[in-house]
């Protein structure tokens, strides 16, 4: 079974600080998917990054940069000189195929990340 | 603009009055989804759809049923609706369902409140 495990329910930090959220996961296909999705307060999903599990670069957009590190099934979202505007809540999705057809998001439970002046 | 829309966007209703929850998407995308929302418990698959009449159970299907008559919609049916299905509910869609590889295009959501 496919899981997302986010630890951190909820991180407060100050302007200007840097912030990384945790995402680790488990499953037993080869072959998955990684997403990072953004929910701000008004309620959308923001799609962030996918990173495929056979590409194990780290990538920075801008303030943003993920780290995926396969050997401790981890991927990592770091956010650098935090704003007010990141405030808002990150899930972190695995994806993968269902026997018969199909493609799953299994979600993790979310980081809530306030920032605050 | 590609995008997938949700109607209604908010919705308060009663225990066992039976409504729907309508999905369209304008991307010609084979895949569609609806997923629920709860906190602490992240956002759950209820069902999903390969393509137009091929539809299939996620991980939480009890109290929902769906249809997939058109390619475009897909919409989400509450025959009975009861207060444990007091949720944000979330549509997708991708370009189809046979790679873990598709983005999914997620719609605004919709609250619905059963008192």
């Amino acid at each position: 079974a496919q899981k997302v495990t986010q630890a951190q329910t909820e991180i407060s930090v100050v302007e200007k600080e840097d912030v990384t959220l945790d995402c680790v996961y488990e499953t037993r296909d080869t072959t998955y998917y990684l997403f990072w999705y953004k929910q701000p307060p008004s309620g959308e999903l923001v799609f962030l990054i996918r990173r495929n599990s056979f590409d194990e670069q780290n990538e920075i957009s801008g303030r943003y940069s993920w780290n995926f590190q396969k050997s401790t099934s981890s991927f990592n979202f770091t956010i650098t000189a935090s704003q007010v505007v990141d405030s808002a809540v990150y899930f972190c999705a695995l994806s993968t195929l269902i026997t018969g057809g199909g493609n799953k998001l299994t979600f993790g439970t979310g980081t809530q990340l306030k920032v605050e002046l | 603009e590609a995008q997938v829309t949700q109607n209604p966007r908010y919705l308060i209703t009663v225990t066992g009055k039976k409504l729907t929850v309508t999905c369209s998407q304008n991307m010609n995308h084979e895949y569609m989804s609806w997923y629920r929302q709860d906190p602490g418990l992240g956002l759950r698959q209820i069902y999903y759809s390969m393509n137009v009449e091929v539809t299939d159970k996620g991980d939480v299907p009890e109290g929902y049923k769906v249809s997939r008559k058109e390619k475009r919609n897909f919409p989400l049916i509450l025959e009975s609706p009861s207060p444990n299905q007091t949720s944000l509910y979330f549509c997708a869609s991708s370009f189809s369902g046979t790679s873990s590889y598709n983005e999914q295009f997620f719609g605004p959501g919709t609250r619905l409140t059963v008192l």
